[in-house]
């Protein structure tokens, strides 16, 4: 079984730079989080895709944005960066079939915006 | 959730000792919590999880507890090793559905050999 894997591992853009981060689900898993850490702070919810639509959003203007495709796997867009967009980005995957909300986290990639 | 800015509340304890990591929640529909351990750079783990008709689970050195009257949960470690050191979250969603995680404040748990 393979786990929730996400690209790139770290990466520096400019601000107003446009960046595209992408997460491929654990086996079997139809739904992906998306969560934005800043630094000494929990994750916070920016958005859920299921079966390729989007299912939840939290409070993230929409030049966040995002697809999900056919294989299940996502990512996460973000367009005219902003200094406060350094963050973490994790993705987590999950199914309902599963019959309770556990999510599974991949390592994140490391964002900095300059 | 709410901001703790770049301080984390910070737990040092000795190698060996048992270690106490305390969480308020704020949703009384959460009935799912999950306690994640973050080590530097890495995405959150799994640790332990326990659901709101139970008070007290326990896993291999681990033990939740959940006091649902004051909205409180609490993760105690036994035998504190190094490899414990991490930060700590509890996270609440209703146990059903695809609904996204609500992070609690972190805690940094320090061991010290």
């Amino acid at each position: 079984e393979t786990g929730v894997t996400q690209s790139p591992t770290h990466l520096i853009k400019t601000r107003g730079q446009q960046v595209t981060l992408r997460c491929s689900s654990q086996s079997g898993h139809n739904t992906v989080s998306w969560y934005q850490q800043a630094l000494g702070q929990g994750p916070q919810f920016i958005f859920q895709y299921y079966r390729e639509e989007e299912n939840g959003r939290g409070n993230f203007p929409p030049r966040f944005s995002g697809l999900q495709f056919p294989n299940y796997s996502s990512e996460l867009n973000v367009n005219a960066l902003e200094l406060d967009d350094s963050a973490l980005y994790l993705c987590a995957s999950s199914t309902p079939l599963l019959g309770y909300n556990e999510q599974f986290f991949g390592p994140g990639t490391r964002l900095t915006v300059l | 959730g709410e901001s703790v800015g770049l301080h984390l509340p910070t737990l040092s304890v000795q190698e060996g000792d048992n270690s106490i990591i305390n969480c308020a929640y704020s949703n009384s529909a959460s009935d799912y919590f999950i306690w994640y351990k973050q080590e530097s750079g890495k995405g959150p783990q799994f640790i332990i999880d326990i659901r709101s008709n139970m008070d007290k689970r326990q896993g291999q050195r681990v033990t939740v507890l959940l006091n649902k009257t004051v909205k409180h949960l609490s993760l105690q470690i036994a035998a504190t090793q190094p490899g414990d050191s991490a930060v700590y979250f509890c996270a609440e969603t209703p146990f059903r559905g695809n609904t996204p995680l609500v992070f609690g404040k972190g805690t940094r748990l320090s061991v010290i050999a």
